[in-house]
């Protein structure tokens, strides 16, 4: 156990459809990294926040939104998907910014049928 | 923006075996980590290596930041050891990774 919790663990629903992925950092981390994971794009940088605040936006679609709450848990929230949005959803946590080694959840599946 | 290569793409090899793989970046970073990704998906710590040399068991690793790579060595490899190898490199608050080495472990 990483100590990063995402949920769910597996996620099927249909095009169209709007989804919320959860990510608890593991204790004392303030910093939440969200990235995709899909079999021809490698491992895509999303979106990264530090004590409920944005640092740094990757390719994250308009369609895609993130939030850092106070407790530090985050949400990503994916609308409008679509069959190409079918990806593992990774979040990473770490003390700190960039200078900080980070580790990952296990991931939560998402197939948009 | 900082761009991570990683190679070879894919290794093939028998256990027992070892091996070397590459991480190159394209500008200076705050920190760089390895991972291993199991075939069930997982991301795996390996190493939290911004400058010099880490052991850990059967393997290690060794940025020289200077130069802009990294190296990890895995000896004596096992068929456990098979899965995707990434590097990440950290800068201006994002964690960019290559591509990844797919290692294949034959018994």
């Amino acid at each position: 156990d990483s100590g990063v919790t995402q949920t769910p663990k597996h996620l099927i629903t249909a095009t169209g459809q709007r989804v919320t992925l959860r990510c608890s950092p593991r204790s004392g981390d303030l910093s939440v990294y969200w990235y995709q994971q899909s079999l021809d794009q490698g491992l895509q940088f999303l979106i990264h926040y530090y004590n409920g605040e944005e640092r740094a936006k990757g390719n994250i679609l308009e369609r895609f939104s993130a939030q850092q709450f106070p407790d530090l848990h985050s949400e990503l929230n994916l609308s409008s998907l679509e069959l190409g949005d079918s990806a593992l959803y990774f979040c990473a946590s770490s003390v700190g910014g960039s200078s900080y080694g980070y580790t990952f959840g296990s991931g939560t599946r998402l197939t948009v049928v | 923006g900082i761009q991570v290569e990683q190679s070879p793409p894919d290794l093939i090899l028998q256990e027992g075996a070892n091996s070397t793989l590459r991480c190159n970046f394209s500008d200076s970073v705050n920190n760089l980590q390895w991972f291993h990704q199991n075939p069930w998906g997982q991301l795996i710590n390996l190493f939290y290596i911004p400058s010099g040399t880490k052991q850990n068991g059967r393997l290690s690793a060794t940025t020289v930041a200077t130069e802009r790579y990294s190296l990890l060595y895995i000896s004596s490899s096992q068929t456990t050891d098979s899965g995707v190898y990434f590097c990440a490199a950290n800068r201006d608050d994002k964690i960019i990774f290559g591509k990844g080495t797919r290692l294949h472990i034959l018994p």
